[in-house]
């Protein structure tokens, strides 16, 4: 199955604004959206939105999502030492009847 | 509170078959979506299978088609996952994980199970 497309990293400043992205196509992104994970070493994944933009309860106003066409953004903002993980998004595939991920960005905060 | 705890992992060898359990505790497995999601060592998160929470469907990733098999057994508050002609390559932790809308998104997870597929 064809995943979604992350770079592989990024890195930003101490207090800086992230964006990650994550290209699909109309099948998935397009369609219902992206959820985005965010994953540190030895840890499971944590969920940090889905559908674009709902954030689950707890989950800090500096994490945002949104959607142009078949494109997923996650923008963290005031970034944080603890904000440096793993993030994947995934998306429900309504052609392919699965759920797909992105290989992952490893984000580092300098 | 809402938790989710995977047995049954272990080392295998290839061809053979191997069966992993999920408990849920806190709330009623099948009021959700449930989902088996794998990691290989060093590598990225790779989606196994959903059972639908009204039962309606069962769908696969193409790596495990016709090879695993996902369950659930309701009065138990059990998900399954049946590995069969397991590879090497299906060396990986493996996680349930719950969804929350439909699709919506990943919102609890297991520590998950190991499993090594080796000679």
């Amino acid at each position: 199955q064809a995943g979604l497309t992350q770079p592989p990293s990024v890195s930003k400043d101490l207090r800086q604004t992230a964006t990650l992205t994550c290209t699909g196509n109309s099948n998935n992104v397009g369609d219902e959206g992206a959820a985005w994970l965010q994953q540190h070493q030895g840890h499971p994944p944590k969920l940090l939105s889905y559908r674009n933009n709902n954030r689950p309860s707890g989950i800090s106003e500096r994490f945002s999502a949104s959607r142009s066409g078949n494109t997923a953004s996650l923008t963290i903002t005031g970034l944080q030492p603890e904000d440096e993980a793993d993030y994947y998004c995934s998306a429900w595939d309504s052609s392919l009847n699965a759920w797909v991920f992105g290989g992952g960005t490893k984000l580092t905060v300098l | 509170q809402v938790h989710l705890v995977e047995s049954g992992g272990g080392v295998v060898q290839p061809g053979r078959s191997l069966r992993l359990s999920c408990a849920a505790s806190g709330f009623t497995l099948s009021s959700h979506n449930m989902h088996w999601v794998r990691q290989a060592p060093g590598k990225g998160l790779d989606w196994v299978a959903v059972i639908f929470y009204d039962g309606s469907g069962k769908f696969y990733g193409d790596s495990v088609k016709g090879r695993f098999t996902i369950s659930r057994d309701s009065s138990e508050n059990m998900l399954y996952l049946h590995m069969s002609s397991l590879r090497p390559d299906d060396t990986a932790l493996y996680h349930c994980a719950r969804e929350d809308g439909s699709p919506g998104g990943f919102d609890v997870w297991g520590q998950g199970t190991m499993v090594t597929v080796s000679s």
